[in-house]
C-alpha cells in the first residue's frame, strides 16, 4: 500500500463546476496535509495545508481533512479552465519528511 | 523576496558521470528537502537538512547524496549516473522544519538527461 495515494485521474469537470480531489494516507501519525497545483512542465505550488480535522476555506478552494477515515480531499468551486494541472496531496508524518501522492490530473473544459 | 533558486536549470549526462545541483533557499529558511519526480513514480523523497545536517533520508542509492552549508545553501550530487537518474530535480525550503503546518516552498527544478 502506498503512504499516500490519489486518484490519477483525468479528472475531467466543465467550467464553473465544482472539482473534488481526493487523497488518501496511511499514517495514523500523519500531523499536516497539503495541496499542491503543479502546472506542466513547472514546479510544485502550495495551495493550502489543514492539520484540524474539518473544514478549511481559501477563496474558491476547501481542504478537508478527516483524521479518522485518514482522508483528505481538495474542492475547487467555480472550476475554471486555468485550474486545469496536477494537484498532488502531501503527508507530513513528522521525521523531517513529506510524502506526496502520485497527483490527479485535473481538466477544465471551457 | 526572492524564491528558492536551482541551478542550472537543465543538464545532459552520459551514463557513468557524475552530476552536482545546487539550491538556494528562501532568504531565512533553514531547512532543505530534495526531491525526485519522475512520470512513472511521482515525488519521491531524497533527503533533508536543517542547519548542515541531514534528518531523513529516502530510499535511493548510496550514490545520491547531498549537504548544506552554513548559509543554508544545499548540493546534491549523483554518481555514476544511470539512465533511470533522468528526473526532474527539485528543492524546497522552509523556514524552521517540516513539523505540522510547516509549508514548503518549491524551486523551479533541475532537469536531468541522462543518455
Amino acid at each position: 500500500q502506498k503512504e499516500v495515494e490519489q486518484n490519477s485521474g483525468p479528472l475531467s469537470v466543465p467550467e464553473g463546476a465544482i472539482a473534488s480531489l481526493n487523497c488518501t494516507y496511511s499514517d495514523r501519525g500523519s500531523q499536516s496535509f497539503f495541496w499542491y497545483r503543479q502546472y506542466s512542465g513547472k514546479s510544485p505550488e502550495l495551495i493550502m495545508f489543514i492539520y484540524s480535522n474539518g473544514d478549511k476555506e481559501d477563496g474558491r478552494f476547501t481542504a478537508q481533512l478527516n483524521k479518522a477515515s485518514q482522508y483528505v480531499s481538495l474542492l475547487i468551486r467555480d472550476s475554471q479552465p486555468s485550474d486545469s494541472a496536477t494537484y498532488l496531496c502531501a503527508v507530513n508524518a513528522g521525521g523531517f519528511k513529506t510524502i506526496f501522492g502520485a497527483g490527479t490530473r485535473l481538466f477544465v473544459k471551457a | 523576496k526572492a524564491g528558492v533558486t536551482q541551478t542550472p536549470r537543465y543538464l545532459i549526462k552520459t551514463r557513468g558521470q557524475q552530476v552536482t545541483l545546487s539550491c538556494s533557499p528562501i532568504s531565512g529558511h533553514r531547512s532543505v528537502s530534495w526531491y525526485q519526480q519522475t512520470p512513472g513514480q511521482g515525488l519521491q523523497f531524497l533527503f533533508e537538512y536543517f542547519s548542515e545536517t541531514q534528518r531523513n533520508k529516502g530510499n535511493f542509492p548510496g550514490r545520491f547524496s547531498g549537504r548544506q552549508f552554513s548559509n543554508s545553501r544545499s548540493e546534491m550530487n549523483v554518481s555514476t549516473l544511470e539512465l533511470g537518474d533522468s528526473a526532474l530535480y527539485l528543492c524546497a525550503s522552509s523556514f524552521r522544519d517540516t513539523g505540522p503546518g510547516e509549508t514548503q516552498y518549491f524551486g523551479p527544478g533541475t532537469r536531468l538527461l541522462v543518455l
